[in-house]
Formats: structure tokens, C-alpha cells, sequence
């Protein structure tokens, strides 16, 4: 079964700063997607990004980026700039291609704090 | 962009009763729904898959009896949680998937006294 690990369960980062939030998963599939969501103390989960796998080319979402590093099963999320509104927790998500299923993996989160 | 609903977003009952929730795509029909259980400060556990027509798939160790699932129609599926007790206190979330993505309702908050 496919596995998400973000070994990072909290993150704090000055506002107008960078972070990087950490992602790796494990799978023997080659074609797969990959997604940031954000779950704010509402807790409506909002998609930040997402990443085909079969594309080398890193996705980028205004001051969202991602850095995917597919042999090594990693994909990070760097926020630039940071905003308050950017606290929140963060889950990393792997998802089969559409004709193996739809079933998404999570990871277990990051908790950002955003310091003003 | 496609918008998902979720009703009641918070309920209180008591021990032995029994709550539906519901989950609606608003503008896009899905034939997958999921729903989650998150407790605090934790991931989603995926509870079931709910496919329109037909029974839904659910995850190991999740009661298929207290937890009935019906996915009547393209843009609906509810979630009953049968028989509750305190312990099924939790955040429940419903998802739809199109285009590949996967889009939340708001989540449900149910208590149970």
C-alpha cells in the first residue's frame, strides 16, 4: 500500500519568510499524482498545489511552489512570503492514476505557525 | 470551481440515536465520494468509498452496519451513523473527485451525549 510521511508535525516561520514544509511517500507505481492541501482552524480542506508525476517540470501556485524529486519520492512545499493566513495544518497527498482507482493517501501534517 | 456541501455542519444527540449526514456536489456530478473521520490535531482516516449505485467500499475496521453509506444519486451521498455513542464524536468529512482532484464539504461536527 502506498505510504505519505511528513516527518514534520510542527513548523513555525516569521511572517514575509520562506518554509518548507517536507513530503516523502513510497510507491512502485510511475504514474501517480501528488497534492498540498491546507486545513485552516475552519478546518474546509483547500487544495494548495498538484503534481503529475510524469511531469518533471515543479508546480508552482503563485507563492506556493513545490519541489518533486521523483526518484527519490520526495515532494516538499516551499511557501515564500509567508502570511498569516498561511497558518494552518498542512497535509500531503498521493493519489493513484484515475484507472487504478481514486483513493487518496494523507499524510500525517505539519502544523504551521506563522510569527508576525 | 467545484463546490461540495456538507449538512448538518454541527449535530448533538443522544447515545442510541441515529444521525444521517449529507454530502452534495453542487456543480459537478461525482460517481466516488469519500468520507473521512479526523480527530483533533490528526490526519484523515479514510472511513469508505461510497459509489453512486452501488454498496460502498469500506476501509478495514470501520463497521459497515454503523456506519451506512447511500449513493442515491450523482451529486448525493449520506453518511448514517447508526446506534451512536460517545465515542463517534468526531469531525467527519465528505470529499467528491473530479478531474482528478479531490474537493472537501466542510465537514460535520457530531456529538454525541
Amino acid at each position: 500500500a502506498q505510504t505519505v510521511t511528513q516527518s514534520q508535525p510542527e513548523m513555525s516561520v516569521q511572517e514575509a519568510e520562506t518554509v518548507t514544509l517536507s513530503c516523502t511517500y513510497d510507491t512502485s507505481e510511475s504514474d501517480y499524482y501528488l497534492f498540498w492541501y491546507k486545513q485552516p482552524p475552519s478546518r474546509q480542506m483547500i487544495l494548495v498545489i498538484r503534481q503529475e508525476a510524469y511531469k518533471q517540470q515543479n508546480a508552482t501556485e503563485n507563492r506556493f511552489s513545490v519541489n518533486f524529486q521523483k526518484a527519490a519520492k520526495s515532494f516538499s512545499l516551499k511557501i515564500s512570503d509567508s502570511q498569516l493566513g498561511d497558518a494552518a495544518m498542512y497535509f500531503c497527498a498521493y493519489r493513484n492514476q484515475e484507472n487504478t482507482g481514486n483513493q487518496f493517501y494523507f499524510g500525517t501534517g505539519t502544523s504551521l505557525t506563522v510569527i508576525p | 470551481g467545484a463546490v461540495v456541501s456538507q449538512h448538518p455542519s454541527r449535530v448533538i444527540c443522544k447515545s442510541g440515536t441515529s444521525v444521517k449526514i449529507e454530502c452534495r456536489s453542487l456543480d459537478f456530478q461525482a460517481t466516488t465520494m469519500f468520507w473521512y473521520r479526523q480527530f483533533p490535531k490528526q490526519s484523515l482516516m479514510l472511513m469508505a468509498t461510497s459509489n453512486e449505485g452501488s454498496k460502498a467500499t469500506y476501509e478495514q475496521g470501520v463497521e459497515k452496519d454503523k456506519f451506512l453509506i447511500n449513493h442515491a444519486s450523482l451529486t448525493l451521498s449520506t453518511l448514517t451513523v447508526t446506534s451512536a455513542h460517545p465515542e463517534d464524536s468526531s469531525f467527519y468529512i465528505c470529499s467528491a473527485v473530479h478531474y482528478n482532484e479531490q474537493f472537501f464539504g466542510p465537514g460535520t461536527r457530531l456529538t454525541v451525549l
